[in-house]
């Protein structure tokens, strides 16, 4: 079964606001992963939070992670055109070399 | 720096044929892994592998045969195809660091199509 489930499944908004996806997951963890996959391409790494991370910050992309309620959210914020595409959560546990992907949040980005 | 590739982009195949989809990597990195993405289903971990000649299955593994006999190439074969094979496939291959660390890479995707 998914370890990771994003929500929404799609989003749609305009250029310059922000966007929100969020990704809950059931066991514990060493990490969470968010990526990144334009249409038709290989899914691309974005960000790592670490299980003892309650926030991160890379350029636009800010991930926060609560532990206690299983759950992270990535804000990408004055969102581009360029940002359409689907967003994947993925989960790191103890003991496994492997991650668990969610079924991504497809987002749209309207000019 | 090639990084990660797939060969075929593209296949069609038919039911029962035999199909071997490729993967390598240019980056030495010791675990590679093998998904197939389909529609409500996100991406599912079929093989991966921690070094040359170690295999473990993963969430989906049935129908399914890979090998490593060199650390660069993860071949994926599909023994006798079925329609329910009918997938995109990435490879990706695992970035050194500590288990907390272990971003992955991606392969630009083989679409299989199976009649």
């Amino acid at each position: 079964s998914q370890q990771g489930e994003e929500d929404p499944q799609a989003l749609s908004i305009q250029e310059g606001e922000n966007a929100t996806m969020n990704c809950s997951y059931k066991t514990s963890i060493n990490n969470l992963q968010w990526y990144r996959q334009n249409s038709g391409r290989g899914l691309v790494h974005l960000i790592l939070i670490r299980s003892n991370e309650r926030e991160k910050h890379s350029g636009r992309l800010r991930v926060t992670l609560d532990t206690s309620k299983k759950s992270s959210s990535l804000l990408i914020t004055a969102s581009r055109a360029a940002d359409t595409a689907s967003y994947f959560c993925a989960t790191g546990f103890q003991g496994a070399q492997k991650l668990v992907f969610g079924q991504g949040t497809r987002l749209t980005i309207n000019p | 720096d090639a990084g990660i590739t797939q060969s075929p982009r593209y296949k069609i195949t038919e039911t029962g044929r035999q199909v071997t989809l490729m993967c390598h990597q240019t980056w030495s990195h010791s675990y590679m892994f093998w998904y197939r993405q389909d529609l409500g289903h996100g991406l599912r971990l079929i093989y991966y592998s921690a070094a040359a000649d170690i295999t473990d299955k993963g969430e989906v593994p049935d129908g399914y045969v890979v090998s490593r006999s060199k650390t660069e190439n993860f071949p994926l074969t599909l023994e006798s195809a079925t329609r329910s094979q009918t997938s995109v496939y990435f490879c990706a291959s695992r970035k050194p660091g500590t288990p907390r660390e272990e971003t992955q890479y991606f392969g630009p995707g083989t679409r299989l199509l199976v009649l």
